[in-house]
């Protein structure tokens, strides 16, 4: 079956310092995949979406960025942290051809 | 791209109500919209979808209702339960390729 996984599941950071967000999926091939940033009472927001290895399309510029070094393997990163990071972030897969998207539990950040 | 509203923002019922929820799309090439449930601390699970070529579709005490000439689409609950208290998102999508969320709706439903 194929299951998302996304670590860690709770993360505390001062501003200034670094992030990486994991995202890895299991039991499928080729996925779509996705960062979702979800603020305090707020909507989900896309900040990108991969289609392949290497390939990674923003959608809002920002203080973030993502990387895809394997298939399955999809990395949220920031080489500074603001005070506004600080949401709660979901990584989503899709698997082609058309079908629903997946997402993973999720990652709260705080930056103090 | 595409935007898209949810409205209301939060919507207390009685339990045995009914609860809708609306969202309205801007790109008429949108052609896939999910409904996903989230509670708290999750990640959203999809519960109800509907694809452009079809008006309407139920799934036990859930249907969505697609209107492509006003790009509005709504999610409608029948008989509340608690258990059904959670943030509901909207979300619209061309082809599968990105999925564009509405603001979500927080339901109570009070016993």
């Amino acid at each position: 079956s194929q299951t998302i996984h996304q670590w860690p599941a709770t993360l505390v950071q001062p501003v200034g310092s670094p992030l990486s967000l994991e995202c890895t999926v299991e039991g499928t091939s080729n996925p779509n995949l996705y960062w979702y940033r979800q603020a305090a009472g707020r909507g989900l927001q896309l900040l990108f979406y991969s289609v392949g290895i290497g390939q990674i399309s923003s959608e809002v510029p920002q203080n973030l960025s993502a990387s895809r070094p394997q298939d399955r393997q999809f990395i949220l990163s920031s080489k500074k942290l603001l005070l506004s990071d600080s949401g709660f972030y979901l990584c989503a897969w899709l698997r082609t051809p058309n079908t629903e998207a997946f997402f993973g539990q999720g990652t709260r950040l705080t930056v103090v | 791209g595409e935007n898209v509203e949810q409205h209301p923002s939060t919507l207390s019922v009685q339990e045995g109500d009914s609860a809708v929820i609306k969202c309205t799309y801007s790109d008429s090439a949108s052609n896939y919209f999910p409904w996903y449930k989230q509670e708290l601390g999750k990640g959203p699970q999809l519960i109800i979808d509907i694809r452009s070529n079809v008006g309407e579709k139920k799934d036990q005490r859930i249907a969505v209702t697609l209107n492509k000439t006003a790009k509005h689409f709504s999610l409608h609950i029948t008989e509340t339960q608690p258990e059904d208290s959670a943030v509901y998102f909207c979300a619209a999508s061309i082809n599968f390729n990105k999925f564009y969320f509405g603001s979500g709706t927080k339901l109570n439903v009070k016993p």
